[in-house]
């Protein structure tokens, strides 16, 4: 079955500087990966995701993440942090084996302060 | 561009009663999916449906039941209601290939069971 770790309840990191959130998977087929934001009291929005090809994958208000097969990681990455940034992240993931459905991470919320 | 619509935005019951949560997906969009996110709670994958069929199914309540019409709007049927089914219901919405185009999320629908 897949499943998504996010080992982090909250990050907090200061207004400019560089900012990670961790997720690791695990699946039987290959992993198609996914982050999503969440501000209070709205839906999800959908940041970036890695399906194939390069690892690096760059996404949406300046946000990338790595994905690492090694390692079953695919941690999301902002060179400079804003206090904007502050919500609530989201990891997923699909199975290439086990239908179409995500299956989230717990979240990790993110507070940047000034 | 057109979203996910969920109606409505927010309900209110009481115990034992009976609640019917509305999603409309994306033009051209065959397949949906509901999500179940407690309070504090990463999103749970309830059921999905692609071209008004059953896909996959996920920790849905038996006392729950759902379908895709013939215009690809999805209902959420939710009888018996008990004080744990309060949370936010999320829908989203892709095309079959979703790995490709992604998935689109609803605002969600804020059911609270009193």
């Amino acid at each position: 079955a897949q499943s998504v770790a996010q080992p982090e309840d909250q990050v907090n990191v200061a207004e400019g500087n560089p900012l990670t959130v961790k997720c690791t998977y695990s699946v039987s087929g290959n992993p198609y990966l996914f982050w999503y934001v969440q501000y209070p009291n709205r839906g999800l929005q959908f940041l970036l995701k890695y399906i194939t090809g390069d690892n690096l994958v760059k996404g949406s208000y300046g946000f990338e993440a790595e994905f690492n097969k090694s390692q079953t990681s695919f941690h999301l990455k902002k060179p400079s942090a804003l206090v904007s940034d502050s919500a609530l992240y989201f990891c997923a993931v699909r199975d290439s084996n086990a239908g179409n459905m995500l299956t989230f991470g717990g979240g990790t919320r993110l507070m940047v302060k000034p | 561009a057109a979203g996910v619509i969920q109606s409505p935005r927010h309900l209110i019951k009481e115990k034992r009663e009976t609640a019917t949560l509305k999603c409309y997906p994306i033009p051209r969009h065959d397949t949906v999916y509901w999500y179940q996110q407690g309070p504090g709670q990463d999103p749970q994958f309830l059921i999905s449906f692609y071209e008004k069929m059953q896909s996959d199914k996920g920790s849905i309540p038996d006392r729950f039941s759902a379908q895709q019409f013939s215009d690809y709007h999805s209902e959420l049927n939710m009888s018996s209601l008990e004080l744990g089914d309060s949370a936010l219901y999320f829908c989203a919405s892709s095309n079959r290939d979703s790995v490709i185009y992604g998935y689109t999320f609803g605002s969600g629908t804020r059911l609270t069971v009193v």
